[in-house]
């Protein structure tokens, strides 16, 4: 059972440039959330899903796009990347049942925008 | 401003020693919070939840309590080991807000064999 997976694990963009973070879970969760962790900040929440269709922003969304076609898949994409988003990113799927939540995250990609 | 607040960035234990880690919220509707593990390079991993209308949840080496009139919770680890080093982060929920977690700065715990 993989999990969440994310793809690339590192990249390195020119400011300016855009691309796509990729995130895909097997674990049939209808929610799935993207995160991005600073030092001292913990992670704050970018973009989440509630499923197949459904968005919304979180705490940090400028400049950040998803889209959610699929139960499995949640990409992130940079518009256009500029230094302040140099970060690790981590994708979350998670399910509740009863009021209990079960968070599962990716392993996360480091992004560094020059 | 933050609403969950870890405000210790780091602790070192003696191994076999109690590790207490404390976290702090200011929203009163939060009734779910969580502790997670984190190593460096992975994602973070569930460790214990607790709900508002319990005070106490315990699993294994790990208890967590909930004082809700003070808005502060703690994870105690009893007894540590070399391996619970990791950053620990504190996270809270609310009611019918979609599963959305917000999270605190982490803590980040050494424990000297």
């Amino acid at each position: 059972n993989a999990g969440v997976t994310q793809t690339p694990k590192f990249q390195v963009l020119k400011t300016g440039q855009s691309m796509t973070l990729q995130c895909a879970q097997d674990m049939n969760h209808e929610y799935m959330s993207w995160y991005r962790q600073d030092p001292g900040m913990g992670l704050r929440l970018i973009h989440y899903s509630v499923g197949a269709g459904i968005t919304d922003q979180g705490e940090v969304p400028n400049g950040y796009n998803v889209s959610r076609s699929t139960t499995e898949d949640f990409p992130l994409r940079l518009l256009s990347a500029a230094p302040s988003q140099t970060s690790v990113y981590f994708c979350a799927s998670s399910f509740s049942t009863g009021g209990n939540y079960g968070y599962t995250f990716g392993s996360g990609t480091r992004l560094t925008v020059v | 401003d933050q609403q969950v607040k870890q405000n210790s960035p780091s602790l070192s234990v003696q191994e076999g020693r109690i590790s207490i880690l404390n976290c702090d919220y200011t929203n009163s509707m939060f009734d779910y919070f969580l502790w997670y593990k984190k190593y460096p390079a992975e994602g973070p991993t569930f460790l214990i939840s607790i709900s508002s209308i319990k005070d106490k949840n315990e699993d294994g080496r790990f208890t967590v309590f909930l004082n809700k009139s003070a808005k502060h919770l703690s994870l105690h680890i009893v007894p540590s080991q070399p391996g619970d080093s990791a950053v620990y982060f504190c996270a809270a929920s609310e009611w019918g807000a979609g599963n959305m977690l917000t999270f605190g700065g982490g803590t980040r715990l050494m424990v000297k064999p």
